[in-house]
C-alpha cells in the first residue's frame, strides 16, 4: 500500500539558511499535519491542512510558513534557521469524508521524516 | 484542553513476559486514542486505536489496549513480549474533528531482554 512520501530525508544547513520540507499524502486522503520531533522528545505539531486550508495550528514559530496545494502535497518552508531547529519533522495524512459521508480514517498515518541538522 | 501522560519513561521486561505500558489521559470530550510505535530513526507506526466502537482494542504484532472511561485509561498490553519489541512507544489523543491535533504523550522506551 502506498504511503506517506517525505523528501528530503536529509537535510543539512546553516545557521539563518532556508529550507523546504516536502510531504506527499496517501492518495486520497485530504489532510496534512507537520509535526516535530528533538532529539528524545515527543513529536510535536506544528500546523495542519484540510482540504487546502489551514485547520489546527500548534506551536509553529513564525520563522515557519506551510500551505497544502490543489493536488494535496505540502510543503513546510523554514527560514532563519537557528541551531535549535535541528530535529525530525514528520509528515502525516489523513482522511475525511466531510458532508460527503463515508469512514474516516480516523488516525494519521506518517511518513518517514525528515531528519534536519543546523550547522 | 487535551493531554496525556505516560506512566514510567523506561520499561524493562524479559523476552516472554507481559508488556503493560501505561496512559492516562484528560479531555473535555471523548477523544480518539491511539498507540504508536517508533523504531530507532524511523517514523512512528500506529498500533491500535479507540474511535468508541469496542473498549478492548487489538492491534498488530499481538498488542491490544482497553478503553476504560472511569480512570481515564488506555494502556497497552501484550502477553508475551519479544525482542522485536523493543521501542520507543507512544500514546496520544485527538478531538474528533476533522484536521485536529494529535498530543502525544513523552513515550515509553520498552526493553526486552533474553
Amino acid at each position: 500500500a502506498a504511503g506517506v512520501i517525505q523528501s528530503p530525508r536529509h537535510l543539512i544547513k546553516e545557521k539563518r539558511e532556508t529550507a523546504t520540507l516536502k510531504c506527499y499524502p496517501i492518495p486520497r486522503h485530504d489532510t496534512v499535519y507537520w509535526y516535530q520531533q528533538g532529539p528524545g522528545q515527543d513529536p510535536q505539531f506544528l500546523i495542519s491542512f484540510y482540504e487546502k486550508m489551514q485547520s489546527d495550528k500548534g506551536s509553529i514559530p513564525d520563522r515557519f510558513s506551510a500551505q497544502q496545494f490543489s493536488d494535496y502535497h505540502s510543503e513546510l518552508n523554514m527560514s532563519s534557521l537557528e541551531l535549535g531547529d535541528s530535529a525530525l519533522y514528520f509528515c502525516a495524512s489523513s482522511f475525511h469524508p466531510g458532508l460527503a459521508g463515508g469512514r474516516s480514517s480516523y488516525e494519521q498515518y506518517f511518513g518517514p521524516g525528515t531528519r534536519l541538522t543546523v550547522t | 484542553a487535551q493531554s496525556v501522560t505516560q506512566l514510567g519513561s523506561h520499561v524493562s521486561v524479559s523476552e516472554g513476559a507481559l508488556v503493560l505500558l501505561r496512559c492516562n489521559y484528560s479531555s473535555s470530550v471523548p477523544p480518539y486514542l491511539f498507540w504508536y510505535v517508533q523504531y530507532p530513526n524511523q517514523g512512528l507506526q500506529l498500533l491500535l486505536k479507540y474511535t468508541s466502537a469496542a473498549t478492548l482494542v487489538k492491534g498488530i504484532n499481538g498488542f491490544e489496549a482497553e478503553f476504560k472511561k472511569s480512570e481515564t485509561s488506555f494502556h497497552l498490553t501484550k502477553p508475551s513480549a519479544h525482542m522485536s519489541d523493543a521501542a520507543e512507544y507512544f500514546c496520544a489523543v485527538r478531538l474528533r474533528q476533522a484536521g485536529t491535533a494529535l498530543i502525544f504523550g513523552k513515550g515509553t522506551t520498552l526493553s526486552v531482554s533474553s
